[in-house]
């Protein structure tokens, strides 16, 4: 079945380091790809999107292209900052079916300090 | 434009008992989707709707229902509740559903059964 499996957290960065959160996934067909945020408390919100291989997303900063080759989605930010400290979840949908059923990898938390 | 709304926020129920979330998705949208967060299985899909029809159900038991209203407003019950319900359920809306469309997420319903 579509599965997504992105890297263990917690990571831990100082505040303007390169940031990258590795996304692979396992689906039939063409699926889309996100990038969702969860800060503490709220619900998700949606960073970025690509919908078809080469895409490349991009939102406040934060960048991810859609590699078919590799299935993979990684998220990349060059300068984080404290504020970006947050739950980070990779998904997708679509990939056989016209639904938009998401499914999430595991979720990596990301922690900036000063 | 007002985001995704859930009600009630926290809920706290014994085991045995029903439970009804509410969701209102943004003006305009059409589809609804909920889903499951916990620490233990991650994010997951329960139910997705389109214009009052349910598009596609996650693998989740009988106990678990939902339905759309004309005007968009989608409900999810779950009755019986058993101590491995508690969690945060989040809702989540789209203009026209389908793979390719994002999704905007509610600040979910955290339910506690005891």
């Amino acid at each position: 079945g579509n599965s997504v499996t992105q890297m263990e957290g917690p990571v831990t960065l100082s505040e303007e380091a390169f940031l990258t959160i590795n996304c692979t996934y396992t689906a039939t067909g063409y699926p889309s790809l996100f990038w969702y945020v969860q800060y503490p408390g709220e619900g998700l919100q949606l960073l970025l999107k690509a919908t078809k291989a080469d895409d490349k997303g991009s939102n406040k900063g934060f960048e991810a292209t859609y590699r078919k080759e590799t299935t993979s989605f990684h998220l990349e930010k060059g300068s984080v900052q404290v504020s970006d400290s947050a739950v980070y979840f990779c998904a997708l949908s679509g990939s056989s079916s016209n639904t938009g059923k998401l499914i999430f990898g595991q979720g990596t938390t990301l922690q900036v300090k000063p | 434009k007002a985001g995704v709304t859930q009600t009630p926020r926290y809920l706290i129920k014994t085991r045995g008992q029903q439970v009804t979330l509410s969701c209102s998705p943004i003006s305009g949208h059409r589809s609804v989707s909920w889903y499951q967060q916990t620490p233990g299985q991650g994010l997951q899909f329960l139910f997705e709707y389109f214009s009052e029809t349910q598009r596609n159900k996650g693998n989740f038991p009988g106990r678990f229902s939902g339905r759309q209203f004309s005007n968009s407003r989608s409900e999810m019950n779950v009755s019986t509740l058993e101590l491995g319900d508690s969690a945060l359920y989040l809702c989540a809306s789209g203009p026209r559903g389908g793979p390719y469309n994002e999704q905007f997420f509610g600040p979910g319903t955290r339910l506690t059964v005891l």
